[in-house]
């Protein structure tokens, strides 16, 4: 089955601990990119990655940092974490950057304490 | 200032109404998408348009470049279609999406 697979669905941490949420896609899609949800807020662009080895600065990238190390993989590290971090997160992927439709995991809940 | 603008953010009707839901954008996008978000927070992704107009099943989706408008239309709506409907813009570059804020659909049985 077609999918972007995001783990851990939930996470509670504590300031400071540093975490990773894993993304993956089996669709052997280029573009990945990473995105959080707040309240009133909507969705916000964390960082994306246009192909292998490719990654830049979306709408909020503070505090996070991303790597592509290979086509399937795109995890979000967030080396100290901090509560203005709780958030839902999102993945997604897409065949190419241009004007194809997206792919989204099913997300990530997680509270920093 | 959001570059989306959704309307209406709420909206409920009853089982079978015409649904319309609008999004404007300010500034020159090379597609905008259509997606909707589950009362389990789950996104899937309706349409993708660059131009005209989009069908699948019950749901059209029609964009007008010039006017920098797009609308999502539910026919024969029913409550499986209650959720967070989302547009957003695919600036020119092709590399970022700019979402808007979401319209909340209840449609009672």
């Amino acid at each position: 089955e077609a999918q972007v697979t995001q783990n851990p669905r939930y996470l509670i941490t504590v300031t400071g601990k540093k975490l990773t949420v894993t993304c993956s896609q089996n669709m052997n899609h280029e573009y990945m990119s990473w995105y959080r949800q707040d309240p009133g807020l909507g969705l916000r662009q964390i960082y994306y990655s246009m192909n292998v080895e490719v990654t830049d600065k979306g709408d909020v990238p503070e505090g996070y940092k991303v790597s592509r190390k290979e086509k399937r993989n795109f995890p979000l590290i967030l080396e100290s974490p901090s509560p203005n971090q709780t958030s839902l997160y999102f993945c997604a992927s897409s065949l190419s950057w241009a004007n194809y439709g997206y792919t989204f995991g099913s997300g990530t809940r997680l509270t920093v304490v | 200032k959001n570059e989306v603008e959704q309307s209406p953010q709420n909206l409920t009707a009853q089982e079978g109404e015409f649904i319309t839901i609008n999004c404007s954008y300010s500034v020159g996008i090379s597609a905008l998408h259509w997606l909707q978000q589950h009362p389990g927070g789950g996104i899937v992704s309706l349409f993708m348009l660059s131009s005209g107009k989009k069908k699948h099943g019950r749901l059209i989706a029609t964009i007008n470049i010039q006017e920098k408008h797009s609308s999502l239309h539910i026919t024969a709506s029913h409550p499986r279609d209650s959720a967070v409907y989302i547009c957003a813009w695919q600036e020119t570059s092709g590399s970022r999406l700019t979402f808007g804020e979401g319209t909340q659909l209840t449609v009672n049985p």
